[in-house]
């Protein structure tokens, strides 16, 4: 069974939109990591974010948000107001305690549209 | 310079023959791994290092093979490539017990295998 399921493959939005990108998790672990990374059109992968499982505090960092809930398992990620140079693969990964291993999803690709 | 990374950047090879890819990291971060990214798959683990000389298998490590002799170096090994391995490979390293520290990528590599 996927650990990480973003089950969005290619999301587009008009410039300016807001979009929400999801990522649903699955583990037993009760101490775990839960990152997002961006992957631009040049290839390099990006951290944006890490959370842990006892910090259920919403962060925002600029146009980012992150929404984590325990009880359905998800770490979401919404970008305010996108631009194009937004436009990328996103992907949300897992790490648990009793692991030495992260865990990706396998990306949502955000098409920006000027 | 501080950082991670991959070569060579691209490479083709022939079906059969044996390709090594390098990474270094200059962090003397204790974990390290080796990821293949494949459209419509993400990212997957190939094979991942808690430590120097320390190894293991993640979820595709079929067809290679890795080393760890110093911690900033872990070289992935193809030891006679196939058309399937055509992919873009990339190295990270992180630090933390268990890996709870973000990851840090390098700039990948793209093997071509004709």
């Amino acid at each position: 069974a996927q650990k990480v399921t973003q089950a969005q493959t290619e999301i587009s939005v008009v410039e300016k939109e807001d979009v929400t990108l999801d990522c649903v998790y699955e583990t037993r672990d009760t101490t775990y990591y839960l990152f997002w990374y961006k992957q631009p059109p040049s290839g390099e992968l990006v951290f944006l974010i890490r959370r842990n499982s006892f910090d259920e505090q919403n962060e925002i960092s600029g146009r980012y948000s992150w929404n984590f809930q325990k009880s359905t398992s998800s770490f979401n990620f919404t970008i305010t107001a996108s631009q194009v140079v937004d436009s990328a693969v996103y992907f949300c990964a897992l790490s648990e305690a009793g692991s030495n291993q992260f865990y990706f999803g396998t990306g949502t690709s955000l098409t920006v549209i000027p | 310079d501080a950082g991670i990374t991959q070569s060579p950047r691209y490479k083709i090879t022939e079906t059969g023959r044996q390709v090594t890819l390098m990474c270094h990291q200059t962090w003397s971060h204790s974990y390290m791994f080796w990821y293949r990214q494949d459209l419509g798959h993400g990212l997957r683990l190939i094979y991942y290092s808690a430590a120097a000389d320390i190894t293991d298998k993640g979820e595709v490590p079929d067809g290679y093979v890795v080393s760890r002799s110093k911690t900033e170096n872990f070289p992935l090994t193809l030891e006679s490539a196939t058309r399937s391995q055509t992919s873009v490979y990339f190295c990270a390293s992180s630090e933390g017990w268990p890996v709870n520290t973000e990851a840090f990528f390098g700039q990948g590599t793209r093997l071509t295998v004709v």
